[in-house]
């Protein structure tokens, strides 16, 4: 069964610093998706953003970046420059592949505290 | 535009009492979740529609729990006889037939007195 493992439950970083986050999971696939999702305090999830496992190079979106290790089965992610509003819940998650669909599976998350 | 919205958003009511939670998608999703997130963890899947066709249901959706999805639009979940145990934040979440992205509502939050 596929699994997700967030081995952090709490980070900090100083304001304008840079801080990893750490996920691994457990898949027999192949082709899959990943992805890294921020939860605000007492607001909605958002995707931060995300990786194919079929693509090599690694996703970046802005501040953010993820350190895909496929051998591994690692999927990190890097925010540079951290902001104020980066404090909240993250979650790596992996999409499943269901007969007619699909659903993802979540990690326990990492609280990230950003210190100004 | 408007996202994924979720009524109510917060419900306390007491063990026993029936509880009925709506989620109204993105118009044009045609795929709907419901998770389920207890206090520090990750959602976990509850159940999966496709249009009005309930797909996928999660071990974790007891007897107690049934979800509808007519003419696939809006859903709902309802939970009978709540129990402590069901205090959670239920999340719904929606995506496009060839999305690969869930866009997720702002939840309801239960407490079960």
């Amino acid at each position: 069964a596929q699994t997700v493992t967030q081995s952090q439950p709490e980070m900090s970083v100083q304001e304008a610093e840079t801080v990893t986050l750490s996920c691994t999971y457990d898949t027999s696939e192949s082709d899959y998706y990943l992805f890294w999702y921020k939860q605000p305090p007492s607001r909605q999830m958002i995707l931060v953003i995300r990786q194919e496992a079929y693509k090599q190079q690694n996703a970046t979106e802005n501040r953010f970046s993820v350190n895909f290790q496929k051998a591994a089965k690692s999927f990190s992610l890097k925010i540079s420059d951290s902001q104020l509003g980066d404090a909240a819940m993250y979650f790596c998650a992996y999409r499943i592949t269901m007969e007619y669909g699909n659903k993802l599976v979540f990690g326990a998350g990492t609280i990230l505290r950003v210190k100004s | 535009d408007t996202g994924v919205s979720q009524d109510p958003r917060h419900k306390i009511t007491k063990r026993g009492q029936n509880v009925t939670f709506r989620c109204d998608p993105i118009s044009e999703h045609n795929r709907l979740y419901w998770y389920r997130q207890t206090l520090g963890q990750g959602p976990e899947f509850l159940t999966y529609f496709q249009n009005e066709a309930q797909l996928e249901k999660s071990r974790l959706l007891s007897d107690r729990f049934s979800a509808e999805r007519p003419k696939g639009s809006f859903s709902t979940l309802e939970i009978q006889r709540t129990e402590q145990g069901d205090s959670a934040m239920y999340l719904c979440a929606s995506s496009g037939l060839g999305g690969i992205e869930q866009f997720f509502g702002p939840g309801t939050r239960l407490t079960v007195l």
